[in-house]
């Protein structure tokens, strides 16, 4: 079973900031990675999926890279909205378990 | 628009069962996998079971394996889990999410709202 680490657990930030969340996978699962960002008492929302691809909707502020064990979703300039928990997703092999255990984006 | 709505959920005592249903609208249900997520109070995403868009291929988390079962009723474009020997640990919101159609695209690209299993004496 491939196990998803996040890190940080929770990261305290200020609008207009630059934030860089980490997942990192066990083993490789290629550019097989999908995130998603879910807000309190909401369902989550795929934002990234390939490592690299925004969803339909998702805002340009949000980029995804790596491949292989190390992942990175970054927000160029946090908005109010981006306060939420941020999970990362392992998409390598069906099914697709193993998501990370989140990284909670508070205010600072 | 693609509209996945849980029901199903309530307070169920120790050892007790219940059938979750996921009601699928919008999109061409039996052409996509389905997943079950859940989530437990204050806790993050735990993934639970997945089935193959026509049924025929089903998996589990280990730990609710031999107790849970997914099914699908692509006529009805309703997708099932049957929870089975409960305990409190299996408290949590679950979500049904729907898989992105594609080769390898094994991510998910809608989800339900969700609905709420409560484990209580």
């Amino acid at each position: 079973e491939i196990v998803m680490t996040q890190s940080p657990a929770t990261l305290s930030v200020s609008p207009g900031e630059r934030v860089t969340l980490s997942c990192r996978a066990s083993e490789s699962v290629s550019s097989n990675l999908a995130w998603y960002q879910q807000k309190p008492g909401q369902a989550p929302r795929l934002l990234i999926s390939g490592a690299s691809t925004r969803a339909t909707g998702v805002p340009a502020r949000f980029s995804g890279s790596g491949s292989g064990t190390e992942f990175t979703l970054t927000i160029s300039s946090l908005q109010s909205e981006d306060f939420a928990v941020y999970y990362c997703q392992q998409c390598n092999t069906w099914p697709p378990g193993s998501f990370g255990q989140g990284t909670r984006l508070e205010s600072k | 628009e693609v509209q996945l709505v849980e029901s199903g959920g309530g307070l169920v005592q120790p050892g007790g069962s219940l059938r979750l249903s996921c009601a699928a609208s919008g999109f061409t249900f039996s052409s996509h996998a389905m997943h079950w997520v859940r989530q437990a109070p204050g806790k993050g995403l735990e993934y639970v079971s997945s089935i193959s868009s026509n049924g025929n291929s089903a998996y589990y988390a280990k730990s609710v394996k031999g107790r849970f079962t997914i099914s699908r009723d692509n006529s009805k474009n309703t997708l099932y889990l049957q929870l089975g020997s409960l305990t409190t640990e299996d408290m949590a919101v679950y979500y049904c999410a729907r898989e992105r159609l594609g080769y390898r695209l094994y991510f998910f690209d809608y989800w339900g709202q969700g609905t709420l299993v409560t484990v209580s004496s």
